[in-house]
């Protein structure tokens, strides 16, 4: 079944990086856009970007530009999302989901960022 | 960037109730609107897609309407399995924007 596999939870420190994957499966990984949103605790959605599998071409939302990097590996059906220089405020569930309209999403990854 | 308002923030029904939720976009979108259910502690799933097309998988009691600015979810017989979060989305241009989100809980 078409589904998306998301990396684990992590931890990390103010200042720091983190790259979270999402795995596809099921379906032409090249054939659809994948878009990154994240949900701080407690919050509502928050769109962050997208990428297209086949060429790599992202688009980023401004509050995220300079900081965000989405990238793929189309050898083993990944798309990443790097998220730069990290702030208490980052802190929050980070999702993929596939095709401009959203329609399946992965398990999202918690990002904790704390001293 | 386009803006997306949900009304109402909250709202409680009963079992059986018919149930209407609003979107406004801020500027025409013509038929580029989706939502989204999120229950608590999972990630939101496909409703609605282009305003009004209802997604494989879910209960036909799930409706969409509108076109422009203005745009409706109705659930037309509430159920308990709908306590959720409800979200509309604009696809139409970027950045993508969701509204605020409509709690649903059961009376």
């Amino acid at each position: 079944q078409v589904q998306l596999v998301q990396s684990g939870a992590e931890v990390k420190m103010p200042g720091a990086s983190v790259k979270v994957s999402c795995k596809a499966s099921g379906y032409t990984f090249t054939g659809y856009y994948l878009h990154w949103v994240r949900q701080a605790p407690g919050q509502g959605l928050e769109w962050m970007g997208w990428i297209n599998p086949n060429d790599g071409v992202t688009n980023y939302a401004q509050n995220f530009q300079g900081r965000v990097t989405m990238t793929r590996d189309t050898s083993i059906n990944t798309a990443y999302m790097d998220l730069s220089r990290l702030r208490s405020d980052d802190t929050a569930v980070y999702y993929c989901a596939r095709n401009d309209i959203l329609d399946v999403w992965g398990q999202g990854t918690t990002v904790t960022v704390s001293s | 960037d386009i803006q997306m308002t949900q009304s109402p923030s909250s709202l409680s029904a009963s079992v059986g109730d018919r149930v209407t939720i609003t979107c406004r976009a801020s500027q025409s979108i013509s038929s580029y609107l989706n939502w989204y259910q999120q229950k608590p502690g999972k990630a939101p799933k496909l409703l609605i897609y282009a305003a009004s097309s209802l997604q494989s998988g879910i209960p036909s009691r799930f409706s969409g309407s509108g076109s422009g600015t203005d745009f409706t979810l109705t659930i037309s017989s509430l159920q308990p399995g709908d306590l959720a979060t409800y979200y509309c989305q604009q696809s139409y241009s970027t950045p993508r924007t969701f509204g605020q989100g409509t709690k649903v809980e059961i009376k």
